[in-house]
């Protein structure tokens, strides 16, 4: 049981390259998430999607776009990168129902914009 | 403004012994709270949570208590293992037509043999 990938664990940049971030689950969730994550600053939510076919902003979405392909998948893109996204990056998704639900998250794509 | 804060970055605790991970909220919405274990190079994974409606959730050796009107959650993990060793996050949530969830800053646990 794969649960949430993330491809690619690792990618270099340079400052104004484009990039898309993937993110796919095998859990049937409704719901999906991205966050960033940056020493002393915990994470922080980019974007998420309650359901297939919506998309709302989180804490920090400036610089970047999702795109919520169809239930199993949930991408994230950089336009046009700058060193301030340098992060780890996780995708996380999470079932319907009460709040007792936890989310679970992939292992991270760990993002280098020179 | 930061609702969900964990003041200490880092813990060291022998082996066997009681750690003990705090968190405090700002936000009286919240209704629950989760406490995640990461280690290096991998993604969050779940470990326990509490209702809003309970002040204590016992699951093994890991414990979360909750004071409301503290705005104070802990996680007590009895005995301590090396194993154990990894960064804790406390996060909270409540329905706003979804379920967002704001995550503290984190806290590295040593759990020394």
């Amino acid at each position: 049981n794969a649960g949430v990938t993330q491809t690619p664990k690792f990618q270099v940049l340079k400052t104004g390259q484009s990039m898309t971030l993937q993110c796919a689950q095998d859990m049937n969730h409704n719901s999906m998430y991205w966050y960033r994550q940056d020493p002393g600053m915990g994470l922080r939510l980019i974007y998420y999607s309650a359901s297939e076919g919506t998309t709302d902003k989180g804490e920090v979405p400036n610089g970047y776009n999702v795109s919520r392909l169809n239930k199993r998948e949930f991408s994230l893109r950089l336009e046009s990168a700058a060193p301030s996204q340098t992060s780890v990056y996780f995708c996380a998704s999470r079932g319907t129902g009460s709040s007792n639900q936890p989310q679970h998250f992939g292992d991270g794509t760990r993002l280098s914009i020179l | 403004d930061q609702q969900v804060k964990q003041n200490s970055p880092s813990l060291s605790v022998q082996e066997g012994r009681i750690s003990i991970l705090n968190c405090d909220y700002t936000n009286s919405m919240f209704d629950y709270f989760l406490w995640y274990k990461k280690y290096p190079a991998e993604g969050p994974t779940f470990l326990i949570s509490i209702s809003s409606i309970k002040d204590k959730n016992e699951d093994g050796r890991f414990t979360v208590f909750l004071n409301k009107s503290a705005k104070h959650l802990s996680l007590h993990i009895v005995p301590s293992q090396p194993g154990d060793s990894a960064v804790y996050f406390c996060a909270a949530t409540h329905f706003s037509g979804t379920y967002k969830y704001i995550f503290g800053t984190g806290t590295r646990l040593k759990v020394l043999a």
